[in-house]
């Protein structure tokens, strides 16, 4: 069965502590991994996605690995605005079709000033 | 563009009453996503249309949920009769094929009391 875990469910930082979140899956061959960010009463924006392993994207803090078992969201010298809900995602390979998502419960991030 | 819109926003109502829920996806994708967050199970995939057409509904929880996408540009998803275990928050989501990214809409609170 596919599967997403991530971890922690929440993580409390101070402005500046870098920290990592993790998303561990288990897929019957993997499409793509997608990293989501969700705001309080909004819905879920699209970060990244990653296909193989030992790739790495980027945007401004954030920087998102892959490996053949998880994820990581690396976070440098996190800001307050960067607060909010990290949701990581997986879809299986369907051979063209798109399939569907299939998310984790993810990592609520808290930085404090 | 506008992104996705969905209304209402929010919806409150009681039990037995029927509920429906309106989407407008970003013009030009021709995948639709309906989904449903609650905090016990997530992020979770009702149904999916290509082209307007439903392609995978195995996560539709009962016959009391439907959902219709008669033309490109909207979609519903209907709830008949509502029950308070169906009080959740649910996002439409569009993409193109060819294109791995959803993106979502704000969502509607559904309240069932």
């Amino acid at each position: 069965e596919d599967q997403v875990t991530q971890s922690p469910e929440a993580l409390r930082l101070q402005e500046g502590e870098s920290s990592s979140l993790n998303c561990s899956y288990t897929v019957s061959g993997l499409r793509g991994l997608f990293w989501y960010r969700q705001d309080p009463g909004k819905g879920p924006e699209f970060l990244f996605t990653l296909y193989s392993a030992g790739e790495e994207k980027e945007k401004e803090r954030l920087k998102a690995t892959l490996t053949k078992k998880e994820s990581f969201l690396h976070i440098t010298a996190p800001k307050p605005e960067d607060s909010a809900t990290y949701l990581c995602a997986v879809r299986r390979n369907y051979g063209g079709s798109q399939g569907n998502l299939i998310f984790g419960k993810g990592t609520k991030l808290s930085v404090k000033p | 563009d506008a992104g996705v819109i969905q209304s209402p926003r929010h919806e409150v109502t009681e039990m037995g009453q029927e509920v429906t829920l309106r989407c407008k996806p970003i013009s030009g994708h021709d995948y639709l996503f309906w989904y449903r967050q609650t905090m016990m199970r997530g992020l979770e995939l009702l149904i999916y249309f290509n082209n307007n057409v439903p392609i995978d509904d195995s996560g539709m929880p009962e016959d009391r949920f439907s959902a219709k996408m008669p033309n490109a540009s909207f979609s519903t998803l209907k709830i008949q009769p509502s029950e308070p275990r169906d009080s959740a928050v649910y996002f439409c989501a569009s993409s193109f094929y060819g294109a791995d990214t959803q993106y979502f809409g704000p969502g509607t609170r559904l309240t069932v009391l």
